[in-house]
């Protein structure tokens, strides 16, 4: 059965700093691309930030462009996002989610319980 | 980026009505479009993928059809655990934006 645990998400104040992981488990981690997908409080779903199975490529919304920072290690079958620059406008509901195939162009086939950010003064 | 367009925002069915929900990209996507259904407080599921494949555990009463920029999501006799909101997600390049969601109701 595919896991994906979230932990990392809190309370920061705007121009703060947090970093997600996402331990992944119940298949092969290395074999597929990940992302994040964040939903702010009674919004719809924003796809965050992508990376391919090497780690050698990353995607952004230009939303977050020069402020996250997505990364994997495989070794540790874990995810990141570094969250720097931290704005109110990025207070949502963090998803980890494991693509279909390799490349990050496919749908999202497993998804994690969220870890909450909230960013406020 | 690749706008995704969802209608309607809302509708309200009774249980067994057929429900149609559509998207429209902005530009062609050719099949690289999923379908997702969120309940509140929960995580999103994957129903359809590559526009027209279900997805595994997925009911059959729920369909996928289009290509190029026109996508309909439809299922057949609505069930009491439907109800929830349905998005679309276009996964032909970056970002993968989704549509803005569709909210099943109750009537």
């Amino acid at each position: 059965e595919v896991q994906l645990l979230e932990s990392g998400g809190g309370l920061v104040q705007p121009g703060g700093s947090l970093r997600l992981s996402c331990a992944a488990s119940g298949f092969t981690f290395s074999s597929h691309a990940m992302s994040w997908v964040r939903q702010a409080p009674g919004k719809g779903l924003e796809w965050v930030s992508g990376i391919i199975v090497s780690g050698g490529r990353t995607y952004y919304a230009d939303s977050v462009k020069g402020r996250f920072t997505i990364s994997r290690d495989n070794s540790r079958n874990t995810l990141y996002l570094q969250m720097n620059s931290l704005r109110a406008e990025d207070t949502a509901v963090y998803y980890c989610a494991k693509g279909g195939l390799a490349i990050i162009t496919a749908a999202v086939d497993s998804w994690g319980q969220g870890t909450l950010v909230t960013v406020t003064s | 980026d690749i706008q995704m367009t969802q209608s309607p925002s809302s509708v309200s069915a009774s249980v067994g009505d057929r429900v149609t929900i559509t998207c429209r990209a902005s530009q062609g996507i050719s099949s690289w479009l999923a379908w997702y259904q969120q309940k509140p407080g929960k995580a999103p599921k994957l129903l359809i993928y590559a526009a027209s494949s279900l997805h595994t555990g997925v009911p059959s009463r729920f369909s996928g059809s289009g290509s190029g920029t026109d996508f309909t999501l439809t299922i057949s006799s609505l069930q009491p655990e439907d109800f929830a909101t349905y998005y679309c997600q276009q996964a032909n390049s970056s970002p993968l934006t989704f549509g803005g969601g569709t909210k099943v109701e109750i009537k």
